[in-house]
């Protein structure tokens, strides 16, 4: 157990919806990094946040939104679904070595 | 922007054969990690190199840092089957705490 937690667990939904993933990073850390891996590939670098201000993009869709809350709580916003967006959804957060805490991830599929 | 590459995609070991996987940066790294995804999981960080020619050892993991520090490998001496995973490197740049993850290889084994 990393001590990064993400809900849901699994989420299915329908073209053109809009869904919530929700991530809290472990005690202590300020940092929540998000990260997209489709089917076989690997990690794509969403967006990071540091004590809620918005410090790194990476490949985010305009579709895509996140947040990061006062008790450092992190959201992202998926809207306008596609069947491309299917995939894993990790968020991880970092100790001051910059060593990346993973959580185990939201399964989005969209059919 | 800075890519990372990792060969080979995929690899296929019999049982205590050995096993290498080559990371390389287009840009000198500030330090590299190493995580490990095993099937359905998230990854799990494994290891950080800082050190330009650094090579570190936990077990049968043999880990090294290029002298230019672009370049990274990860041996796996005598594989077990569990050492089935995905084995990715992330690098980051001075300055800069996201990390840009490599392609993955994926290692399975056969008994």
């Amino acid at each position: 157990d990393s001590g990064v937690t993400q809900t849901p667990k699994h989420l299915i939904t329908a073209t053109g919806q809009r869904v919530t993933l929700r991530c809290s990073p472990r005690s202590g850390d300020l940092s929540v990094y998000w990260y997209q891996q489709s089917l076989d590939q690997g990690l794509q670098f969403l967006i990071q946040y540091y004590n809620g201000e918005e410090r790194a993009k990476g490949n985010i869709l305009e579709r895509f939104s996140a947040q990061q809350f006062p008790d450092l709580h992190s959201e992202l916003n998926l809207s306008s679904l596609e069947l491309g967006d299917s995939a894993l959804y990790f968020c991880a957060s970092n100790d001051r070595a910059d060593t990346q805490y993973f959580g185990p991830g939201t399964r989005l599929t969209v059919l | 922007g800075q890519q990372v590459m990792q060969i080979p995609q995929y690899q296929h070991v019999q049982e205590g054969e050995d096993f290498t996987t080559y990371c390389n940066s287009s840009t000198t790294l500030s330090n590299i990690q190493w995580y490990k995804q095993r099937p359905g999981g998230h990854p799990v960080f494994l290891i950080q190199l800082v050190k330009s020619g650094e090579v570190k050892k936990q077990k049968r993991l043999t880990f090294q840092f290029g002298e230019a520090k672009k370049n990274s490998s990860l041996h796996i001496t005598a594989t077990q089957t569990t050492d089935v995973g995905t084995y990715f490197c992330a690098g980051s740049n001075f300055g800069n705490e996201k990390l840009t993850f490599g392609t993955g290889t994926r290692l399975t084994i056969i008994p």
